[in-house]
């Protein structure tokens, strides 16, 4: 089905490891972006891309690495795991290039971090 | 800095009721809003988007409509279901920001 893939669905890091959560989308999409989701705070934007080759910075990007090498692919790289990363990552992607709201955006499933 | 609010945070009815949702944001230059379905440990799925030349949008029982002078968005539902139990966010983009900025939501329980 066609969609937002996210890899993997759980994993659990001891501080200080390092890992990247995968995203695939095939609907051809220029816009890709990753949030966290924690309890009281609603989704917060971590970085965002407009096409492959272009990334740029969210509302809370420390500690965290993306690229953009293909319109299909959006890593999200977590580059020294910390306890205040434990939370459910969501990629998301839309057909926009300008505005993330300007259409609809669509979300996969979700990856649930757990930093011990 | 644009802050969404989702009043109420939780709300727990009876099947067959309409119910009214409701979302406000600090700036009320809002261009774009979309209302969102999350099920428990599952995704968010897209129900409407109300772009910025549009005032309101339907789909099957749901209807939702932006007051651009006041900030706020209602999402109202006709004669729930309890397939409806989900939590419901609302994100908009506007003020001085073209990007998404979410609400934590409502999360609502339908009962049989």
């Amino acid at each position: 089905n066609a969609g937002v893939t996210q890899t993997p669905k759980f994993q659990v890091l001891k501080t200080g490891q390092s890992m990247t959560l995968q995203c695939a989308q095939d609907m051809n999409h220029e816009y890709m972006s990753w949030y966290r989701q924690d309890p009281g705070m609603g989704l917060r934007l971590i970085h965002y891309s407009v096409g492959a080759g272009i990334t740029d910075q969210g509302e809370v990007p420390n500690g965290y690495n993306v690229s953009r090498s293909t319109t299909e692919d959006f890593p999200l790289r977590l580059l020294s795991a910390a306890p205040s990363q434990t939370s459910v990552y969501f990629c998301a992607s839309s057909f926009a290039r300008v505005s993330s709201g300007a259409n609809v955006l669509t979300f996969g499933a979700g990856s649930r971090l757990t930093v011990l | 800095k644009q802050e969404v609010t989702q009043i109420p945070a939780a709300l727990s009815v009876p099947e067959g009721e309409n119910l009214v949702l409701n979302c406000s944001f600090t700036d009320s230059a809002i261009y774009n809003l979309q209302w969102f379905r999350q099920d428990p440990g599952k995704g968010l799925t897209s129900l409407l988007l109300i772009q910025s030349s549009q005032r309101e949008q339907t789909s099957g029982r749901l209807n939702a409509s932006l007051d651009k002078s006041s900030g706020r968005s209602t999402l109202y539902i006709a004669a729930s279901q309890p397939g409806d139990s989900a939590t419901y966010l609302c994100a908009g983009t506007g003020g001085a920001t073209n990007k998404l900025i979410f609400g934590t939501g409502t999360l609502l329980a339908v009962q049989p």
